[in-house]
């Protein structure tokens, strides 16, 4: 059992440029997030997903994208990547039952130069 | 609503001392809280989790938890500190049919030898 998949797991970009993260999950869950993680903030909350097809903003959305065009994935986009961007990005799945732990993914480690 | 607070971002014990890591929650409804731990370059991993049934919450490598509503406190401990336990912890709260869990800022556990 995987359990969450990120991919890549690091990647550098120039200013500018685009990716897509993936994230894949195999335990069925409804609900999905993206999360990045800075020195002293903690995670905060970029987009999440109550169930396929569906995608929601959370704390800090600008400059991303999600879609959650399958149950099992979510992908996270940056259309013009920033240096504002660099950070470490965790995906994060749990299921529909109240209040049920996340399960998370490795991270992906993202430099903008 | 719902917040929480870690009173610490750092926590440095030696090894085999007693382990505190406090946590103090605002919630509107009855709570759903949770400790994650993280090490280093890896993913939040469950440590224990209070769903409203009994208080004190034991969880894996000998941590454990007590849900105090009077204090709106969920303090993390651990009797004897070993240096495997050295990362960051990070007390969450979920109400209700709320989607979206709160993450506190995190401490970070030192263990010196």
């Amino acid at each position: 059992n995987a359990g969450v998949t990120q991919t890549p797991k690091f990647r550098v970009l120039k200013t500018g440029q685009s990716m897509t993260l993936l994230c894949a999950q195999d335990m069925n869950h409804e609900y999905m997030y993206w999360y990045r993680q800075d020195p002293g903030m903690g995670l905060r909350l970029i987009h999440y997903s109550v169930g396929e097809g569906t995608t929601a903003k959370g704390e800090v959305p600008d400059g991303y994208n999600v879609s959650r065009l399958k149950k099992q994935n979510f992908l996270l986009g940056l259309e013009s990547a920033a240096p504002s961007q660099t950070s470490v990005y965790f995906c994060a799945s749990s299921s529909m039952t109240r209040n049920q732990p996340q399960h998370f993914g490795d991270g992906t480690r993202l430099s903008i130069l | 609503a719902q917040s929480v607070t870690q009173l610490d971002s750092h926590v440095s014990v030696s090894e085999g001392t007693p382990v505190l890591l406090r946590c103090n929650y605002s919630s509107s409804y009855s709570p759903s809280l949770f400790w994650y731990v993280q090490h280093p370059n890896k993913g939040l991993q469950l440590l224990l989790k209070y769903t409203s049934a009994a208080t004190l919450v034991k969880g894996i490598n000998g941590f454990e938890a007590e849900f105090k509503k009077s204090e709106t406190s969920f303090h993390l401990t651990k009797p004897s500190a070993h240096m495997s336990d050295a990362a960051e912890y990070f007390c969450v709260v979920s109400t209700g049919g709320s989607y979206i869990p709160t993450f506190g800022r995190g401490t970070s556990l030192i263990v010196h030898p």
